[in-house]
């Protein structure tokens, strides 16, 4: 089964304090996407990575940064973290563009 | 700018159909999608649609017609564990439209009712 596996699955920081979500992925997908959940609005893009090294801003990116070093690993990255950002975060991937999307669980982070 | 849009709740009985619709405005398109989450869980794919038509999978069947940039979700026989929310999904082109992204509507919360 492919596994999808975000880092925390709760996680409090403090307002001003930079954030790292981590996720991996174990079937050698080329494509990672960060979104973040919020009630009545949906799944929205943050950043998505077609490649290693390679990444390119969805439609809320700012706020946020990215990291893809490695094939498996696509970090999201809260440079200074602002109570707007609490919300529920989903990573996913995708073999290509024509095939299913898989998600890790989910972090649900709080801002305070 | 881009928009794909659903409505936000629908309510069905036991045993029923229910339609699940979605419209979508994208600078590109390259296939209907259709992902179920539960209270608590992650997105879970359950169709996609390339071309026109209608796409069967058991109870649950999906429809695209790119001329009209709409498709929908059929869900027959509904059970109660159908409970959830639906969401429609799209690739579009990413920036300078080199790249595709994958984006989704808000979603459709079903309540199935005994």
């Amino acid at each position: 089964d492919v596994k999808v596996t975000q880092s925390s699955r709760y996680l409090v920081k403090r307002t001003g304090e930079k954030v790292f979500l981590e996720c991996v992925q174990d079937m050698d997908h080329e494509n990672m996407f960060w979104y973040r959940q919020d009630p009545g609005l949906g799944l929205r893009l943050i950043y998505f990575s077609y490649d290693v090294k390679m990444k390119e801003k969805g439609d809320i990116p700012e706020g946020y940064s990215v990291s893809r070093e490695k094939k498996e690993r696509f970090s999201l990255i809260l440079e200074s973290a602002s109570t707007n950002q609490t919300s529920m975060y989903l990573c996913a991937s995708t073999r290509d563009m024509n095939t299913e999307a898989f998600f890790g669980q989910g972090t649900r982070l709080t801002v305070v | 700018g881009q928009s794909l849009e659903q409505p936000s709740e629908v309510t069905a009985v036991e045993g029923a159909i229910v339609q699940i619709n979605c419209t979508y405005q994208t600078s590109g398109f390259y296939g209907l999608s259709w992902y179920q989450q539960h209270d608590g869980g992650a997105p879970t794919f359950l169709s996609y649609n390339a071309l026109d038509g209608l796409e069967e999978t058991g109870r649950f069947s999906s429809f695209l017609s790119r001329s009209d940039s709409y498709g929908y979700l059929l869900l027959q026989e509904l059970q109660m564990k159908d409970s959830a929310s639906y969401f429609c999904a799209v690739r579009d082109h990413g920036y300078g439209g080199a790249t595709n992204k994958l984006i989704f509507g808000t979603g459709t919360l079903l309540a199935v009712q005994p």
